[in-house]
């Protein structure tokens, strides 16, 4: 199975500034033919289902706000939140769909300062 | 509008079977996979399970191979879970997916179903 590993756990971030979250993965999603990274985030706020942010590794999904951006290619990403916003406290993760055996990373708890 | 609503959960004894179901609408169900992911209480996701539009194709974790079958009728816009030989383990927010093809993000989420194994 592919491993996805996130930094870091948590983080507390004031509001306005900028939230950095890392996602690595045990084996490269990028896909050859395609050139497609197979890696999306989600965001899971309290009490609610996760919601899809951001797909192919840098696609915001439609009504998503363009503070959130998502970058970077075969094994390595990251999502940007760059000015956090009250809403924005929540669990965010990263999952890979490259191999039809999903695996997700653990977490990262974003909070305000 | 989408919508997937569960339902099924509840509490049951380790060793006993559970039915999960997942009424699909706002959508053409038999164009798009469905998935399975499940959340213990505090921690993270876990994917279960994959099926293809169709039904003609599945996948599993390994720690619910041989215990779980998915399964969908097209016809009644209905995904299910068959749980068997349930595990302390397995309790969690169960969670349906809407996925445009199983190499796809899930884009839809229902609000979940909460499955408890206990004695």
């Amino acid at each position: 199975d592919i491993v996805m590993t996130q930094s870091p756990d948590s983080l507390a971030v004031s509001l306005g500034e900028r939230a950095t979250i890392n996602c690595k993965s045990s084996q490269s999603v990028l896909y050859s033919s395609n050139k497609q990274n197979y890696l999306a985030w989600y965001q899971q706020r309290p009490g609610q289902p996760p919601k899809l942010l951001i797909s192919w590794a840098s696609t915001r999904e439609s009504g998503v706000p363009d503070r959130f951006s998502g970058s970077g290619s075969g094994t390595d990403f990251t999502l940007t939140i760059s000015s956090l916003q009250a809403e924005d406290v929540a669990v965010y993760y990263c999952q890979q769909y490259y191999s039809a055996l999903w695996t997700f990373g653990q977490g990262t708890k974003v909070e305000i300062k | 509008e989408v919508q997937l609503l569960e339902s099924g959960g509840g509490l049951v004894q380790p060793g006993g079977s559970l039915r999960l179901s997942c009424a699909a609408s706002g959508f053409t169900f038999s164009s798009y996979a469905m998935s399975w992911v499940r959340q213990a209480p505090g921690k993270g996701l876990e994917w279960v399970s994959d099926i293809s539009g169709s039904g003609g194709t599945t996948y599993y974790a390994d720690s619910v191979k041989g215990r779980f079958t998915i399964s969908r009728d097209n016809s009644k816009n209905t995904l299910y879970l068959q749980m068997n030989s349930l595990r302390v383990e397995d309790t969690a927010e169960y969670y349906c997916a809407k996925a445009v093809v199983i190499a796809a993000p899930a884009d839809y989420w229902g609000q979940g179903t909460l499955v408890t194994v206990s004695s």
